[in-house]
């Protein structure tokens, strides 16, 4: 079982609020990352971090910003939540790849967000 | 465009049966190929991760298949358990960046009856 963690598990909220989603690993692991999941699609990745001070947006564009001020710590904050907010995300880490085919990504267990 | 396409969509088999799930994709320049297991509400666990020069790898009751030549992976589920039923998803990695940039497949939605 991987060692990474996200709050809340679920959230429904009102349309303009601020939200926090938390995630957090106790791997040491440099690199994290956000997806985003509706129903029945693949994974989108949205944000990335190499490391503390570094994040990147990645390839489906998010109104959603990140931080990475301490390694184990990578939250996702809506400064505004609307209905398309609504989906499933997902936090995920891993290890430096001593070959770029060996690396594992381990993915926390996902907040499912529902803005009204 | 680099693409995973999963089949089939969703699968209904009785607990003891084995099946097999389908994974062809398009990436390149390929790196490995994982298969992971996505409950309902969770997030996905890996099962087996492959390379080029590996044509198959299993993990307990599930053995993983890849044909680099014509970019196709299967997954084979032996003796099938209810606690099978979950959500298959062939994600396929790229060489192309430091990254390593995962395509994720829709996945399998597998279903087992008692």
């Amino acid at each position: 079982e991987a060692d990474i963690y996200q709050t809340p598990r679920y959230l429904v909220i009102g349309t303009g609020k601020k939200i926090t989603l938390e995630c957090s690993q106790t791997m040491g692991h440099d690199k994290m990352y956000w997806y985003q999941q509706d129903p029945g699609m693949e994974l989108h990745l949205i944000h990335y971090s190499y490391g503390v001070n570094s994040t990147e947006k990645g390839d489906l564009s998010s109104e959603s910003t990140v931080s990475r001020i301490r390694t184990e710590h990578f939250p996702l904050t809506l400064e505004s939540a609307r209905p398309s907010h609504t989906s499933q995300y997902l936090c995920a880490s891993s290890d430096d790849p001593g070959l770029p085919s060996s690396y594992e990504q381990y993915f926390g267990p996902g907040t499912r967000l529902t803005v009204t | 465009k680099n693409q995973v396409e999963q089949s089939p969509q969703s699968l209904i088999i009785l607990e003891g049966k084995n099946c097999t799930l389908q994974c062809n994709y398009t990436v390149s320049p390929f790196s490995n190929l994982r298969w992971y297991k996505q409950d309902t509400g969770r997030g996905p666990v890996s099962l087996t991760i492959m390379t080029f020069s590996e044509n198959t790898k299993s993990n307990g009751r599930y053995t993983a298949t890849l044909d680099a030549d014509t970019k196709q992976s299967s997954l084979h589920i032996t003796a099938s358990q209810l606690s099978d039923s979950a959500s298959y998803i062939c994600v396929v990695s790229d060489r192309g960046s430091t990254l390593g940039r995962l395509y994720f497949g829709r996945g399998t939605q597998l279903t087992v009856w008692p």
